[in-house]
């Protein structure tokens, strides 16, 4: 099976802009969940999407929003970037999500830049 | 809300040693645990995963123990070789989230 992919691999964009990343789980998958990664504040989770609907959500401001499709599919959108959004986006999939946790399974991430 | 702690933050040992990476979280109420390794400008690899009703699991030279009383976890790596270089991660499952330790990075010296 192919693993998760997430696209861009690279972006970088300047303040005041929006950006939207793809993720595509694991076939089969139905979770798929996203994380911010900095060195200061290591993996911090974002959402959670299960069958088309959020299931969790993070301590984030609303500027960070996401949706999944009927493919599993998932993208992230982030409005009016700040300098503090560089990170490295991470997406995960699991078969169950929820307190039955199947494994996650991570994408490369996509590594985003504010200027 | 939980808080992992991972200690030591660093760890550098000779290749062929035996080692072992420590997790520790504040609330015992979690549904399971996942240990991960990351290697630079990647994503996580998954190791272990632990269920909640579970003591320990294995994987080849890998052994993870769960402790939910107290609230650890280790990551036993036997015989460690140069390629195990890289930030190893536990993840615990509580409140259908998961939380991450801030990791600890090893290198393995040949």
């Amino acid at each position: 099976k192919a693993g998760v992919t997430q696209t861009p691999r690279y972006l970088i964009k300047t303040r005041g802009q929006q950006v939207t990343l793809s993720c595509s789980p694991i076939s089969g998958h139905r979770s798929v969940s996203w994380y911010q990664q900095t060195p200061g504040q290591g993996l911090q989770f974002l959402f959670e999407y299960f069958s088309e609907t959020q299931r969790n959500k993070g301590n984030f401001p609303g500027r960070f929003s996401g949706r999944q499709f009927s493919n599993s599919r998932s993208e992230m959108n982030v409005s009016t970037l700040e300098l503090g959004d560089s990170a490295l986006y991470l997406c995960a999939s699991s078969e169950t999500g929820g307190r039955y946790y199947s494994p996650l399974h991570f994408g490369n991430g996509t590594r985003l830049t504010v200027t | 809300k939980q808080e992992v702690t991972q200690i030591p933050a660093a760890l550098s040992v000779p290749e062929g040693e035996n080692l072992v990476l420590n997790c520790s979280f504040t609330d015992s109420a979690i549904y399971n645990l996942q240990w991960f390794r990351q290697d630079p400008g990647k994503g996580l690899t998954s190791l272990l995963l632990i269920q909640s009703s579970q003591r320990e699991q294995t994987s080849g030279r890998l052994n993870a123990s769960l402790d939910k009383s107290s609230g650890r976890s280790t990551l036993y790596i036997a015989a460690s070789q140069p390629g195990d270089s890289a930030t190893y991660l536990c993840a615990v499952n509580s409140g259908n989230q998961f939380y991450f330790g801030t990791g600890t990075s090893l290198t393995v010296i040949p």
